[in-house]
């Protein structure tokens, strides 16, 4: 089974703190995406990469950005956290070999800025 | 743009049948995703549709119209832990990102 491992499940921080979420997986995946989830809003992504130092631009990336020195591993950067930012964070990933399976996600990280 | 429409919330009997819609609008299609996801869990595959067409799975079934840009998830003979949040989503490309609707919450009462 392909396992998306996010570091945190719940973290608490403080406005103006840099904050960094990590999420790895096990399957040799190409493609790892970030999305923000949001009551009323569903999910909306942030960014994503392709492959190893590649990364693009999501629906909302201000406010964040991303990391993929590996390919298992793709990190979520907030520079200055925001009380805006509170929300849940889910990672995911998938195979281009396995598109009918759809995304991997994740458990969440569950982000408070206080 | 993009656009993906589907009801915010839907109630239901145990033992019932429950029809979710999802109407979509976007520059490409490369297929149309439904996902299951409980309060405070990651969201997990349901179904997975890329034809024109009715795909069953057991209690699930899930249909597309591609000239319609309209979706439906059908849950038969709904059970209790049926109660969770039902996303529809949208790819343009195999393996690209996902756009997803507001997601359906479903109630299931005894």
């Amino acid at each position: 089974d392909v396992k998306v491992t996010q570091s945190s499940r719940y973290l608490v921080k403080r406005t103006g703190e840099k904050v960094f979420l990590e999420c790895v997986q096990d399957m040799d995946h190409e493609n790892m995406f970030w999305y923000r989830q949001d009551p009323g809003l569903g999910l909306r992504l942030i960014y994503f990469s392709y492959d190893v130092k590649m990364k693009e631009k999501g629906d909302i990336p201000e406010g964040y950005s991303v990391s993929r020195e590996k390919k298992e591993r793709f990190s979520l950067i907030l520079e200055s956290a925001s009380t805006n930012q509170t929300s849940m964070y889910l990672c995911a990933s998938i195979s281009k070999a396995t598109k009918y399976y759809g995304y991997t996600f994740g458990s969440g990280t569950r982000l408070t800025v206080v | 743009g993009q656009n993906i429409d589907q009801p915010t919330e839907m109630t239901a009997t145990e033992g019932a049948i429950v029809q979710i819609n999802c109407t979509y609008q976007t520059s490409g299609f490369n297929g149309l995703f439904w996902y299951q996801q409980h309060a405070g869990e990651a969201p997990t595959f349901l179904s997975y549709n890329v034809l024109d067409g009715l795909e069953e799975k057991g209690r699930f079934s899930s249909f597309l119209s591609r000239s319609k840009g309209y979706s439906y998830l059908l849950l038969k003979e709904l059970q209790m832990k049926d109660s969770a949040s039902y996303l529809c989503a949208v790819t343009q490309a195999a393996g690209n990102k996902l756009t997803f609707g507001g997601g359906t919450r479903v109630l299931v009462k005894p």
